[in-house]
């Protein structure tokens, strides 16, 4: 129930090319969703973050696309370059009073140049 | 501000060895996570606090584990005996207290410590 499933493990994607990375969760309480972007041998950093009162969050390239019904979302990263090669974590959080945020297994994104 | 701070940043031991990780979270924050990380689980939350009292320890693996925030600047994450599948690395991060709505405000993170038990 408290999970949330994040595919693909890792990514390869071509420079200008569309990085998309998908999760998924159980919990129709949670309601706030942000993503992670994870440097090596850095910790994850807040990269956006979307709640399911919209559909889609745009940020300069990085697009959060909410599918409410189908209790998906998914990071769309346009034109990618070589420096968003990272991990990326999907999480999500309840709003049950505090709670904690959920995270996905992540996926390694590789932009090649 | 320098962000969550950690030390060490690596750390290796032998197996049996108590090891000690710190943590100074950003200051005016009233949550702190301990979080370790693996290739094969991913982040696992091991405990968080608040105002400096743990709220949810069952994160934490085994009595082995021990976690302490004596104020609210300054938190340890200690491990006796240590064994090797205790490689890992362990993040802190801190938030400060949850918006209107109930839901996380964002977490920061440190840079990690890698701790490696041989």
């Amino acid at each position: 129930q408290q999970q949330v499933k994040q595919s693909p493990q890792s990514l390869i994607v071509q420079k200008g090319g569309i990085s998309i990375i998908n999760c998924a969760y159980e919990n129709t309480a949670f309601d706030y969703f942000p993503w992670y972007q994870q440097f090596p041998g850095k910790g994850p950093a807040l990269l956006i973050a979307i709640r399911p009162d919209v559909s889609e969050k745009k940020e300069g390239r990085f697009t959060i696309s909410f599918n409410k019904s189908a209790k998906q979302f998914s990071l769309h990263i346009m034109d990618s370059q070589p420096g968003d090669s990272a991990t990326y974590f999907c999480a999500a959080t309840g709003d049950s009073g505090y709670s904690t945020l959920t995270f996905g297994k992540g996926t390694m994104l590789l932009v090649s140049p | 501000d320098a962000g969550v701070i950690q030390s060490p940043r690596h750390e290796v031991t032998e197996m049996g060895q108590e090891v000690t990780l710190r943590c100074k979270p950003i200051s005016g924050h009233d949550y702190l996570f301990w979080y370790r990380q693996t290739m094969m689980r991913g982040l696992e939350l091991l405990i968080y606090f608040n105002n400096n009292v743990p709220i949810d320890d069952s994160g934490m693996p085994e009595d082995r584990f021990s976690a302490k925030m004596p104020n609210a600047s300054f938190s340890t994450l200690k491990i006796q005996p240590s064994e090797p599948r205790d490689s890992a690395v362990y993040f802190c991060a801190s938030s400060s207290q949850v918006i209107a709505g109930g839901s996380t405000d964002t977490q920061y993170f440190g840079p990690g410590t890698r701790l490696t038990v041989l």
